[in-house]
């Protein structure tokens, strides 16, 4: 069975400009989630997908958006980037309210 | 937000050693869950905790739910060189994995 997939691997853009990372969960899980791991802070939540609705997100500005499709994969959008939005982002799947999350690979932002 | 205090930041060990790790919180936790970081993957899980007083242990690794609901550890017994990584626990009060709330993580390194 695959895993959580996340692409691409690594994205380097330059500030202000647009980032778009993809996700593709567990088959048979319905919710996404997207974390962002900056250098020595953790684990941040972003957001929570499931059933094509978004249905919580975490303590970040409206330039981070995404989306969940009708396969349940993602799209996490970070707009006007920042040199301090670098960082690893990670997409996890579960079934619904289940609090055991299963991690992808990351994708691991540079903005220059 | 809510915070956990996860210790020590970095260990550096000998390789047979034994390790302990631990986190703390201000606020109670219905589920104590203990994730591992290999370097260029994601978290994933060792060891999940959801009873006060709980000892749950997974090969060489046993955890705890704290009495208070406010803490955990990790413990992990006679080192090897694969157990380099880093190690996260999550708190959550109840609801979804959208109420997880990470450590900052515990690097373990082991030396020659």
């Amino acid at each position: 069975e695959a895993g959580v997939t996340q692409s691409p691997t690594h994205l380097i853009k330059t500030r202000g400009q647009q980032a778009t990372l993809r996700c593709s969960p567990i088959s048979g899980h319905t919710s996404v989630y997207w974390y962002q791991q900056a250098l020595g802070l953790g684990l941040q939540f972003l957001l929570w997908y499931d059933e094509g609705e978004e249905r919580n997100r975490g303590n970040f500005p409206p330039r981070f958006s995404g989306r969940q499709f009708p396969n349940y994969s993602s799209e996490l959008n970070v707009n006007a980037l920042e040199l301090e939005d670098s960082a690893l982002y990670l997409c996890a799947s579960s079934f619904i309210r289940a609090n055991v999350l299963t991690f992808g690979a990351g994708s691991r932002l540079t903005v220059l | 937000g809510q915070q956990l205090n996860q210790s020590p930041q970095s260990m550096f060990i000998q390789e047979g050693e034994d390790v302990s790790m631990n986190c703390t919180s201000s606020s109670i936790f219905n589920t104590w869950l203990w994730y591992k970081q290999d370097p260029g993957e994601g978290p994933v899980l060792l060891i999940a905790l959801y009873k006060a007083g709980e000892l749950t242990s997974n090969g060489r690794l046993t955890a705890q739910f704290g009495i208070t609901r406010k803490d955990s550890f990790l413990n992990i017994s006679a080192s090897i060189p694969s157990d380099v990584g880093i190690y996260f626990c999550a708190g959550q009060k109840g609801g979804g994995a959208d109420g997880l709330t990470f450590g900052k993580g515990t690097h373990l390194i082991i030396q020659p």
